[in-house]
């Protein structure tokens, strides 16, 4: 079975220039989340999709940040404009239920924002 | 607001040591509780899922507990090896993560 499919895995960005993350959750996954981690800290839930309707986006800081999942499998996260504040690893993860089923997460993509 | 802490935030033990990890919760109203696993510039894997109703789970050398009263889960490696090194983390309901602690097993 395939994982999270997650890219690119490294970006590197000038501040204020715009990024997007793509995320590929596994086959048949109804619910899929994005994570914001910063280093030494636990990842920090961004957004929640329950097929493609939004279940949580209340910590989406969303003057910046924006997030689709067309057709409820793929999905893209998606920054305009950087800050350096938003240099970290952003994760994806899916899960075929909702919260109370078990997450699995792809590799992440490491932003540097400078 | 739920929230998630870690104790120790670090450990570095011998190798063939038990050892106990440790997380709590503000909020005893859970679903669940997961613990992963994250290698250094990797993203996380789940080790172990335990819903609220259950008491504990177990896989191979890894036991967890969950106390909803007390707002604590305990993690638990039996006979560490070096190829546990890794930071552990716990979240609740997939929503709110621990900060982690970083385990070093040391041959």
């Amino acid at each position: 079975e395939a994982g999270v499919a997650q890219s690119p895995r490294y970006k590197i960005i000038e501040k204020r220039q715009s990024v997007a993350f793509w995320c590929n959750p596994i086959s048949g996954h109804a619910t899929l989340y994005w994570y914001q981690q910063t280093l030494g800290q636990g990842p920090k839930l961004l957004i929640q999709f329950q097929n493609n309707g939004v279940v949580d986006d209340s910590q989406l800081p969303k003057d910046r940040f924006s997030a689709e999942r067309l057709k409820g499998v793929d999905s893209t996260l998606k920054i305009q404009p950087a800050k350096l504040e938003d240099s970290a690893v952003y994760l994806c993860a899916s899960s075929f239920g909702g919260p109370n089923t078990e997450a699995f997460f792809g590799q992440g993509t490491r932003l540097t924002v400078v | 607001k739920q929230e998630v802490t870690q104790i120790p935030a670090a450990l570095s033990v011998p190798e063939g040591e038990n050892l106990v990890l440790n997380c709590s919760f503000t909020d005893s109203a859970i679903y669940n509780l997961q613990w992963f696993r994250q290698d250094p510039g990797k993203g996380l894997t789940s080790l172990l899922l335990i819903q609220s109703s259950q008491r504990e789970q177990t896989s191979g050398r890894l036991n967890a507990s969950l106390d909803k009263s007390s707002g604590r889960s305990t993690l638990y490696i039996a006979a560490s090896q070096p190829g546990d090194s890794a930071t552990y983390l716990c979240a609740v309901q997939n929503f709110v993560f621990g900060p982690g602690t970083r385990l070093s097993v040391l041959p």
